[in-house]
């Protein structure tokens, strides 16, 4: 069955820190993986996307994930997070075989000053 | 190119009663998602649409229902409103089933 799990709920880190959000999927077929960022009273935009290729997407807001197939993981990183960061991520894998796309549950970003 | 538009943003109806929201799609994009989304539940799949037929399917009861029409543009029903049915209800667009979703504004339906 097609699932996507995000196992942190929130996270908070501190201004000028280091970020990763970490994502675990399992799909039936080949996997597209995206990562969406929703700040309050918003939709979703899109951060990035994995469709082949190299492992290693660069997306925007200076945001970027790794791919790795052993591990079923697709992990968001910021190396430097800004308070506007502070916002709701969700990790997704949808794909070919015409399975809808899945969401997680979503990690709620905090950033302390 | 413009967005994912959605109408109304803002709805306010009473138990008992019907909604119709509106969606329309980025120009070429031929898959219509819905959503809905409450903070204790998060972001529930509601149907995917594609060329007019449904795709996908959530768990949700019979009283949310929804189309596509030719021109992409897509509509969600929900009858006999419920207290539990406020939420945010969101729209995506994809060129197809599976691929990146573009995101509507959403509209925030209060039942009460």
């Amino acid at each position: 069955a097609q699932s996507v799990t995000q196992p942190d709920i929130h996270i908070t880190v501190s201004e000028g820190a280091s970020l990763e959000l970490r994502c675990n999927y399992s799909y039936g077929a080949t996997p597209y993986l995206f990562w969406y960022v929703q700040s309050p009273g918003q939709g979703l935009q899109l951060l990035l996307k994995y469709f082949s290729g190299d492992t290693l997407v660069q997306g925007i807001k200076g945001f970027e994930a790794e791919f790795k197939r052993s591990q079923s993981s697709f992990n968001l990183r910021k190396p430097s997070v800004h308070w506007s960061d502070a916002a709701e991520y969700f990790c997704a894998v949808g794909g070919t075989g015409g399975f809808k796309t899945i969401f997680g549950a979503g990690t709620r970003l905090f950033v302390k000053a | 190119k413009a967005g994912v538009t959605q109408t109304p943003r803002y709805l306010i109806k009473t138990r008992g009663q019907q909604v119709t929201l509106s969606c329309s799609p980025i120009s070429g994009h031929r898959s219509v998602s819905w959503y809905q989304q409450t903070p204790g539940q998060g972001l529930q799949f509601l149907f995917e649409y594609f060329s007019e037929t449904q795709r996908n399917k959530g768990n949700f009861p019979g009283r949310f229902s929804g189309r596509q029409f030719s021109n992409s543009r897509s509509e969600m029903n929900v009858s006999t409103l419920e207290l539990g049915d406020s939420a945010l209800y969101l729209c995506a667009s994809s060129w197809d089933v599976g691929g990146e979703q573009y995101f509507g504004p959403g509209t925030r339906l209060t039942v009460t």
